[in-house]
């Protein structure tokens, strides 16, 4: 299995702050990446596909790079509704498998 | 536009089976060479894949969870589901349908959208 580990697991940052999510993967995955957040309560929603693609709607303070084992998750300007939990997701190969996870929580 | 929309029992009793079904709506389950499969996540904790099935019927499984889980497909109701065989209080979780995967060489289409999950306990 391919192994994601996110760093760090939580953080706390103040609005305006720009922050980065780092997402490690045991092997290569090329850009098979997705970036998710999470609210809770809430279904998890895709931030970023093809590991720099900005899915439709989300503001383009969200970025993503990366490819191969090392892939990043960029927020250029916190802002309060970002407030939340970010996962990376390898499918690349089966099992599809996601990181553990980083809360972000306010400073 | 898809959406998904998960449903089932929301209580399972310890060694039973849980089954859950996704109706997919906006959109036909077979009209495209989707993938379409379940994602979990405990109460507290983070996600897990379970599976994934090809409109056609090919079932990918976690080995973690394999030799308990069967997905299947029925064209006809624009649904797929989900069996989870002798469960125990670990499988308590919110249980996610999604969209899965695309045959093809882009990726917009990776898990994306899902159904906005249930809570299935497993308690007797």
């Amino acid at each position: 299995d391919i192994q994601m580990t996110q760093s760090p697991s939580a953080m706390s940052a103040s609005v305006g702050d720009r922050v980065t999510i780092t997402c490690r993967a045991s092997q290569g995955i090329s850009n098979y990446l997705a970036w998710f957040q999470q609210k809770p309560g809430k279904v998890p929603k895709r931030l970023i596909y093809a590991s720099s693609s900005l899915q439709s709607g989300v503001p383009s303070r969200f970025s993503g790079s990366g490819s191969g084992t090392e892939f990043t998750l960029t927020i250029s300007s916190l802002q309060p509704e970002d407030f939340a939990t970010y996962y990376c997701l390898q499918h690349n190969s089966y099992p599809y498998t996601f990181g553990q996870g980083t809360k972000l929580e306010i400073k | 536009q898809l959406q998904l929309q998960e449903s089932g029992p929301g209580l399972v009793k310890p060694s039973e089976t849980l089954s859950l079904t996704c109706t997919v709506s906006g959109g036909s389950i077979s009209s495209s060479s989707y993938y379409w499969g379940w994602i979990r996540q405990p109460p507290g904790k983070g996600l897990e894949w379970i599976g994934s099935i090809y409109y056609s019927g090919s079932t990918y499984y976690n080995p973690s969870l394999k030799s308990r889980v069967t997905i299947s497909v029925d064209t006809s109701k624009n649904q797929f589901s989900l069996k989870l065989s002798s469960v125990t209080a670990a499988d308590t979780a919110v249980y996610y349908c999604a969209r899965t995967g695309e045959l093809s060489l882009y990726l917009d289409n990776w898990f994306d959208p899902w159904g906005q999950g249930t809570l299935v306990t497993v308690s007797s």
